[in-house]
């Protein structure tokens, strides 16, 4: 079936840092592509998309392009603020029979940014 | 507009007990999805519903059921409770057809 891995953590930096989490991905398919932060505590927020081959996604200063002959979708940010402190996941989007849509999430990775 | 809810926050139970996990839409979605977050993981899926039936299951025995309302809120319910349920239980709710789910804050389910 369908799967994600990404890079395992914790990865620890410092304010202003250069971020770059790794995630490849198996699927039969053309997937959506996602990633999501949690904040200690709290549930999932979709931090970005992309739908289909060399699509970027990006928000709040983050970046992810769709590469389908790698089939990567590293996360990227240029400089990294105490409040990006999270755990970071990557995921796919896997439609089944009957139209059902369901995540395929990786392990995570814990980012812990020092002031 | 109302994000996705979830109730209650925390719980305990024992071994071998039924519980009822409950979650409202947010305003606009048809469909919920559940998953399990063991510590340290990611999520797993458990079901989707749309249109009050289960339309999609993961790898999850069927003490695992769920139920969807007219007003598109959900229940998961698990019976026969295990030491390895004890977990973060999550609800995402989309539209029909869109590939975006939105997640609740979660129930941390707590089985000893």
């Amino acid at each position: 079936g369908d799967s994600v891995t990404q890079m395992e953590g914790p990865v620890t930096l410092s304010e202003e840092a250069f971020l770059t989490i790794n995630c490849t991905y198996t699927a039969t398919g053309y997937p959506s592509l996602f990633w999501y932060v949690q904040y200690p505590g709290e549930g999932l927020q979709l931090l970005l998309k992309a739908t289909k081959a060399d699509d970027k996604g990006s928000n709040k200063g983050f970046e992810a392009t769709y590469r389908k002959e790698t089939t990567s979708f590293h996360l990227e940010k240029g400089s990294v603020q105490v409040s990006d402190s999270a755990v970071y996941f990557c995921a796919l989007s896997d439609r089944g029979r009957g139209g059902s849509e369901k995540l395929v999430f990786g392990k995570g990775t814990k980012l812990t940014v020092n002031p | 507009e109302t994000g996705v809810t979830q109730s209650p926050t925390h719980l305990i139970k024992t071994r071998g007990q039924q519980v009822t996990l409950r979650c409202s839409s947010q305003s606009g979605h048809n469909t919920v999805s559940w998953y399990q977050q063991a510590l340290g993981q990611g999520p797993q899926f458990i079901f989707q519903y749309y249109r009050e039936e289960e339309n999609g299951r993961g790898n999850f025995p069927p003490r695992f059921s769920g139920l969807q309302f007219p007003n598109y809120s959900s229940e998961l319910n698990v019976n026969a409770l295990e030491l390895d349920d004890s977990a973060l239980y999550l609800c995402a709710s989309s539209l029909r057809g869109s590939d975006e789910q939105y997640f609740g804050p979660g129930t941390r389910l707590t089985v000893t």
